[in-house]
């Protein structure tokens, strides 16, 4: 199982775009990089995931290039309500997934 | 409101008691799992169904604990003589069957305080 390794703390300003890169250096062939987000006292949420170069949904992006041995997960004009931690998981099938403490993301105003 | 739900929200007990949790997942998922979450770190994985089967349990899982899904639908957790190390919070989680896949969608989670 591959593990992951991410800042555990990022601090950014409403309105700017926040990066936060992840290595994954094990990765797996098979392995999906999938990223997730949490409230204080609520389940995590699903955000993004993908295999290779570029995602994009309504909410973020995410970059893979193409050793696949890193990701950045970009969330695009942030606001306050995106304080959360943010957790980076790689993972070939649904489940034994290593999740480690992620990364706490404090928007400021 | 067709997400995963959890029963109760929050439970306090008394070291040695034992406890259940239930879980409803989202009624056409059939992988089912547990964490237990403590704070400042990532969920921690406990156990994991495919429909009733129970096909892998974490080997950090003491033998205190126990998980059922008897029907492939709802599943509970119990925790027997429970130590104030248990005290956490209990997150369950349902997923399709999509191989490859790792999106899962996560209940709001028990939270257990041992006295």
């Amino acid at each position: 199982l591959a593990k992951t390794t991410q800042p555990i703390s990022m601090d950014s300003y409403e309105g700017q775009e926040v990066n936060i890169t992840c290595s994954h250096n094990n990765i797996a062939t098979n392995d999906y990089i999938t990223w997730y987000q949490q409230f204080p006292s609520q389940g995590p949420r699903f955000i993004i995931q993908g295999y290779k170069t570029k995602v994009t949904n309504e909410v973020a992006s995410l970059f893979i290039p193409a050793d696949r041995k890193s990701s950045t997960l970009s969330l695009p004009r942030v606001s306050l309500s995106d304080t959360a931690v943010y957790y980076c998981l790689v993972g070939g099938s649904n489940y034994q997934l290593i999740w480690g403490a992620g990364t706490k993301l404090i928007i400021k105003p | 409101d067709t997400g995963v739900s959890q029963d109760p929200r929050h439970k306090i007990t008394k070291r040695g008691q034992n406890v259940t949790f239930r879980c409803d997942p989202i009624s056409e998922h059939n992988r089912l799992y547990w964490y237990r979450q403590t704070l400042g770190q990532g969920p921690e994985f406990l156990t994991y169904f495919q429909n009733e089967a129970q096909l892998e349990k974490s080997r950090l899982l003491s033998d205190r604990f126990s998980a059922e899904r008897p029907k492939g639908s709802f599943s509970t957790l119990e925790i027997q003589r429970t130590e104030q190390g248990d005290s956490a919070m209990y997150l369950c989680a349902s997923s399709p069957v999509q191989t490859g896949k790792g999106e899962q969608f996560f209940g709001p989670g028990t939270r257990l305080t041992v006295l």
